[in-house]
């Protein structure tokens, strides 16, 4: 089992409509949870964190956590083909007395016009 | 403020040789990171440079290492590459300084290393 899991895609959905992205993570020391975008041929780039149980909201962007259930997600409102780029879920925590960083391998989101 | 800016872009080295990869953090960021990002792994975490000392580390073996300077500046230097080191180096930096658990990460461009 990964680490850090998240679908693959690509997940197409029409320009205006809700995107919904999900990522799984096995340690349930884990602290903090990053949502990363990536668009083909450059770095990524923070689209938000979050550290505790609930949504955090931040413009058209809505970060869930329910650590119970060892998943995060990230959802996008009024979606945009600006927003299509692959999708990076971080997720931070402690190991052998260091810090670490564990990223999924990315979802590709396409808005379709 | 200027970007994470990362020398050279584009490496391409033979089996065997080492190569030094630069980073120059975001002016004011104390804290540089790297990672490794292939196609079949994903984006991995190498280690973590804090006021010149190494603060955290990934699972690579130690043929990966790296050092950072007062100025935050900081290279990574990979001896006796495999073909299997060929990949994107992406560095990045963070301003709070507390570390990559709670830490926003700036990445730069990255250098795209070929091992031929």
């Amino acid at each position: 089992q990964k680490e850090v899991e998240q679908n693959s895609g690509p997940l197409s959905v029409p320009e205006g409509a809700i995107a919904s992205l999900n990522c799984t993570y096995s340690d349930r020391g884990s602290q903090s949870f990053f949502w990363y975008r990536q668009y083909s041929g450059k770095s990524p780039e923070l689209i938000m964190f979050i550290y505790s149980n609930g949504d955090k909201e931040d413009g058209r962007f809505t970060a869930q956590l329910n650590k119970a259930s060892q998943y995060v997600s990230l959802l996008i409102r009024d979606s945009q083909p600006s927003d299509s780029a692959t999708y990076l879920c971080a997720v931070t925590g402690y190991s052998g007395g260091y810090q670490k960083v564990t990223f999924g391998t990315g979802t590709k989101l396409q808005v379709i016009p | 403020k200027a970007g994470v800016t990362q020398t050279p872009r584009y490496l391409i080295k033979t089996r065997g040789q080492q190569v030094t990869l630069s980073c120059s953090p975001i002016s004011g960021h104390r804290s540089v990171s790297w990672y490794q990002q292939t196609p079949g792994q994903g984006l991995q975490f190498l280690f973590e440079y804090f006021s010149e000392t190494q603060r955290n580390k990934g699972n690579f073996p130690g043929r990966f290492s790296g050092r950072q300077f007062s100025n935050s500046r900081s290279e990574m230097n990979v001896s006796t590459l495999e073909l299997g080191d060929s990949a994107l180096y992406l560095c990045a930096s963070s301003p709070q300084g507390e570390g990559i658990v709670t830490d926003t990460q700036y990445f730069g461009p990255g250098t795209r290393l070929t091992v031929l």
